[in-house]
């Protein structure tokens, strides 16, 4: 199976600050039709999981533009341009180019 | 609006079985690939299974810790999605979300606990 490894797996970060996530895989997710399929989902407390990003760098409806995906390959970056209080939660890359998808294991977004 | 509705979840006994249902809306059920994830108490995300449609063959795929335990299997008329699990262990205790494939809606999940 595809290892994610996302760092850090918590990031206190200051309300109005940027903030980053990484995630690598250990093998490419370049798929055999050309694209990459590496998503990221949000989960705030007590919520269902909410997908903000898919391959690679395109937003969700009703995502704010203020978070963006980046990568290629086997690195992977989520930016939280300024962090801002319903942000809070667990950031989950997730690869959807191999059988079977697999998770990171979460990053813990909290406000200091 | 897409809604995905999870029912079925509760207590059952190691080596139990139990069947979840998963209601969908407001998309066409019929042309969806379907998929299951679970989340351990505290823990993170793991894949379960996926169901094509039949349109695309019907066919699944397992998690290695489940296959040859849990079905997945859709009745397009009635626009619902179910996970047959046999054989629970206590490790499958865990909320249980059905989500599109990919995975871009999600239900509420419900909540699956094996204990004696």
């Amino acid at each position: 199976d595809v290892v994610m490894t996302q760092s850090p797996l918590s990031l206190p970060v200051t309300l109005g600050q940027p903030a980053s996530i990484s995630c690598t895989s250990s093998q490419s997710l370049v798929h055999s039709d050309g694209n990459t399929y590496l998503n990221w989902f949000q989960q705030r407390p007590g919520q269902s999981p909410r997908r903000l990003i898919y391959k690679v760098s395109n937003r969700d409806s009703g995502v704010p533009d203020r978070f963006s995906g980046s990568g290629s390959g086997t690195d992977f970056t989520l930016k939280i341009s300024r962090v801002e209080a319903e942000d809070v939660g667990v950031y989950y890359c997730m690869q959807g180019t191999h059988w079977p998808r697999t998770f990171g294991q979460g990053t813990k977004v909290e406000i200091k | 609006e897409v809604q995905l509705v999870e029912s079925g979840g509760g207590l059952v006994k190691p080596g139990g079985s139990l069947r979840l249902s998963c209601a969908a809306s407001g998309f066409t059920f019929i042309n969806a690939w379907m998929s299951w994830v679970r989340q351990a108490p505290g823990k993170g995300l793991e894949w379960v299974g996926r169901i094509k449609s039949r349109t695309d063959g019907g066919t699944t795929d397992y998690a290695a810790p489940v296959k040859d335990r849990f079905s997945i299997s859709r009745d397009d008329s009635k626009n619902t999605l179910y996970l047959q699990m046999n054989s629970l262990k206590t490790e499958d205790t865990a909320v249980y979300y059905c989500s599109t494939d990919p995975p871009g809606y999600w239900g509420q999940g419900t909540l699956v606990t094996v204990s004696s």
